[in-house]
């Protein structure tokens, strides 16, 4: 069975700064995705980024971009330049490679930024 | 494509009744799934789909049923309301097991 899970409750940032998010996974697959997803008060969640276990170059998305350990299971989430929209729940997500079901998710990092 | 969509956005029950949360998504996509998110806890895998025709269970699928009789439809049913069951519910698609999840934008559910 896969686990993932988030230390950090909250975190605050002020904006224009950067912040990062840490995620951590136990999978006994070989292939395997992981995901950041953002959960704004509108509740929709929203796909940030995803890293593909087999991939050794991290991943970016403009603002966002992860720091992916396979040795240690470490996925973090690093926000660049922090925007007031920025505000969410992310929460990290691990897609097993060897089966149909759906996504394990994290307990998710309420994000806050101070104008 | 309107992705997917879920009905209804906000729903009360009382102890013991019965309902069905629907689903439906425009992708053509073959994976399916439910979630529940309760404060604290993230988001659960109820039921899910590979294919019309074809359901099995998640991590907590105790008293919810679910059926899978087109590509598009994915309902799910709560056979008698509990208070536990209060929580937010999401429906998600997929094109292959390895891709991106497309989420619904959710049902709030409380029961009384």
């Amino acid at each position: 069975a896969q686990t993932v899970t988030q230390s950090q409750p909250e975190m605050s940032v002020q904006e224009a700064e950067t912040v990062t998010l840490s995620c951590t996974y136990d999978t006994s697959e070989s292939d395997y995705y992981l995901f950041w997803y953002k959960q704004p008060p509108s509740r929709q969640m929203i796909l940030v980024i995803r890293q593909e276990a087999y991939k050794q170059q991290n991943a970016t998305e403009n603002r966002f971009s992860v720091n992916f350990q396979k040795a240690a299971k470490s996925f973090s989430l690093k926000i660049s330049d922090s925007q007031l929209g920025d505000a969410a729940m992310y929460f990290c997500a691990s897609n097993s490679g060897g089966g149909a079901d759906g996504l394990t998710f994290g307990k998710g990092t309420h994000l806050i930024i101070q104008p | 494509n309107a992705g997917v969509t879920q009905t209804p956005k906000f729903q009360v029950l009382k102890t013991g009744q019965s309902m069905t949360l629907q689903c439906a998504q425009d992708m053509n996509h073959e994976y399916m799934s439910w979630y529940r998110q309760d404060p604290g806890m993230g988001l659960r895998l109820i039921h899910y789909s590979v294919g019309a025709g074809i359901t099995d269970q998640g991590e907590v699928p105790n008293g919810y049923n679910v059926s899978r009789s087109t590509t598009e439809d994915f309902p799910l049913r709560l056979l008698s309301a509990a208070p536990s069951q209060t929580s937010v519910y999401f429906c998600a698609s997929r094109r292959g097991y390895l891709n991106e999840q497309y989420f619904g934008p959710g049902t709030r559910l409380t029961v009384t």
